[in-house]
């Protein structure tokens, strides 16, 4: 049975601060990708990582995938209030199957 | 935004009355999925289809059914709801097995009194 463990579970900064939360598993990650999730609605796609080392960025947002496979981060640059919400890093298990596997998520809030 | 609506929005019932939540979709996927998210737990899968009248159980099935008529539809069925049903439900749906993305409803919000 594959864990999932996101860190930290919630974080509150200020507006302007870096951030990094972390995504943990005790497997090897098909395919990871990591949502948003602000109040009142669905996740929404951030990024998909598939290769083990890659890193890619999207604006502010830098995600990098450990080269195991086992492992991934979000760091985010001079947060602002928009990227307030849930962070959320499912992973698909294995080719063709259909186990993907949510963790509780990082509860991120930012203060203007 | 993918074309992925839910209805209701919102629900209350009382224990053992029969629910149904609809999602319904504009995308012409393939895949659909229903999950259940709750507060310490993230989001758990319910059910899923890999097509129409294809249909398999997720980690927490019990207590629910599922049915796809149609390519744009699944509905999700609790037979008796039960106050340990009180969540809330998304749909998502996905043109890939697995591993792509997959785009998610607003929500429905169910409380079973």
């Amino acid at each position: 049975t594959q864990l999932l463990e996101q860190s930290p579970q919630f974080l509150s900064i200020q507006e302007g601060e870096n951030l990094t939360v972390y995504c943990n598993s005790s497997s090897v990650f098909s395919s990871l990708q990591w949502y948003r999730q602000e109040p009142g609605e669905g996740p929404v796609l951030l990024v998909t990582v598939v290769t083990g080392g890659e890193v890619k960025k999207l604006k502010r947002l830098t995600f990098q995938f450990g080269d195991a496979r086992k492992d991934s981060s979000l760091h985010i640059t001079a947060a602002q209030p928009g990227d307030t919400g849930l962070y959320l890093c499912p992973s698909t298990l294995g080719a063709g199957g259909f186990k993907t596997i949510f963790g509780a998520g990082t509860r991120l809030f930012v203060k203007a | 935004d993918a074309g992925i609506t839910q209805s209701p929005r919102h629900k209350v019932t009382e224990t053992g009355t029969p629910v149904t939540l609809r999602c319904h979709q504009t995308e012409n996927h393939r895949y659909m999925y229903w999950y259940r998210q709750d507060p310490g737990h993230g989001l758990r899968l319910i059910h899923y289809s890999y097509g129409v009248k294809d249909t398999d159980k997720g980690e927490v099935s019990d207590g629910y059914s599922v049915s796809r008529s149609k390519t744009e539809d699944f509905l999700l069925t609790l037979e008796s709801a039960t106050s340990s049903q009180t969540s809330v439900y998304f749909c998502a749906i996905s043109d890939r097995v697995g591993t792509d993305t997959q785009y998610f409803g607003p929500g429905t919000r169910l409380t079973v009194l």
